[in-house]
């Protein structure tokens, strides 16, 4: 079974600045890895898929790399809008953890 | 325009039989898997099983096989989670998403959520 490890759990950062958060997967998953953003009481969005694919109508300051097992969801010069919480997820395989456990991005 | 919309939230008692749904629009139904997703109070999100409307084939995660039934109705486009004995921890958000058509695929619409709470 696939294990996701997403860190941190969660962050600080302040309007402008450039955050990173990682999601490792226990085996290889080649490029199946999608991030998700979802605000408050609303389902998620679809931002990145197939590890570096920025979905359309999403903003270019977002930006996703990695394969195999490390990937990474980079943020640049962070917007209010953008501070909320963050998902992974691996679509290599139904068995074990799909979503990693999320990243809450806090205003400093 | 792709939309899915679900039904409104819930409150049942434990051992209630509940079925939730959701409809479809702006795209060819039976193309595309759609999955269903539980998001516990203040908690991350958790892949329950994914269905294909064409031919019903639905897989389930091992965490949620047995204890919950996927199923779609093609004539109207729905897709329905049910529970045939709902337990006090089955209180949590479920939202349903398509799989898109692009490499991965990843969930790429999803609906605005179901509330489903369990109290006695």
């Amino acid at each position: 079974d696939i294990q996701m490890t997403q860190s941190p759990s969660s962050l600080s950062a302040s309007i402008g600045d450039r955050v990173t958060i990682t999601c490792r997967a226990s085996q290889n998953i080649s490029h199946y890895l999608h991030w998700y953003q979802q605000q408050p009481g609303k389902a998620p969005r679809l931002l990145i898929y197939s590890a570096s694919t920025l979905q359309r109508g999403v903003p270019s300051r977002f930006r996703g790399s990695g394969s195999g097992t490390d990937f990474t969801l980079t943020i640049s010069s962070l917007q209010p809008e953008d501070f909320t919480t963050y998902h992974c997820q691996q679509s290599y395989s139904a068995l074990g953890d799909v979503f990693g456990q999320g990243t809450k991005l806090e205003i400093k | 325009e792709v939309r899915l919309v679900q039904s409104r939230a819930e409150v049942k008692k434990p051992g209630d039989f509940l079925k939730i749904s959701c409809k479809a629009s702006g795209y060819r139904f039976i193309g595309n898997w759609i999955g269903w997703v539980r998001q516990m109070p203040g908690k991350g999100l958790e892949w329950m099983g994914i269905i294909y409307p064409d031919d019903s084939d639905a897989r389930y995660s091992p965490s949620f096989q047995g204890q919950v039934i996927i199923s779609v109705d093609k004539s109207t486009n729905t897709a329905y989670l049910q529970w045939r004995s709902l337990k006090a921890s089955d209180t949590a958000m479920y939202f349903c998403a398509r799989q898109g058509d692009i490499a991965g695929p990843p969930f790429d619409y999803w609906g605005q959520g179901t509330l489903v709470t369990v109290s006695s």
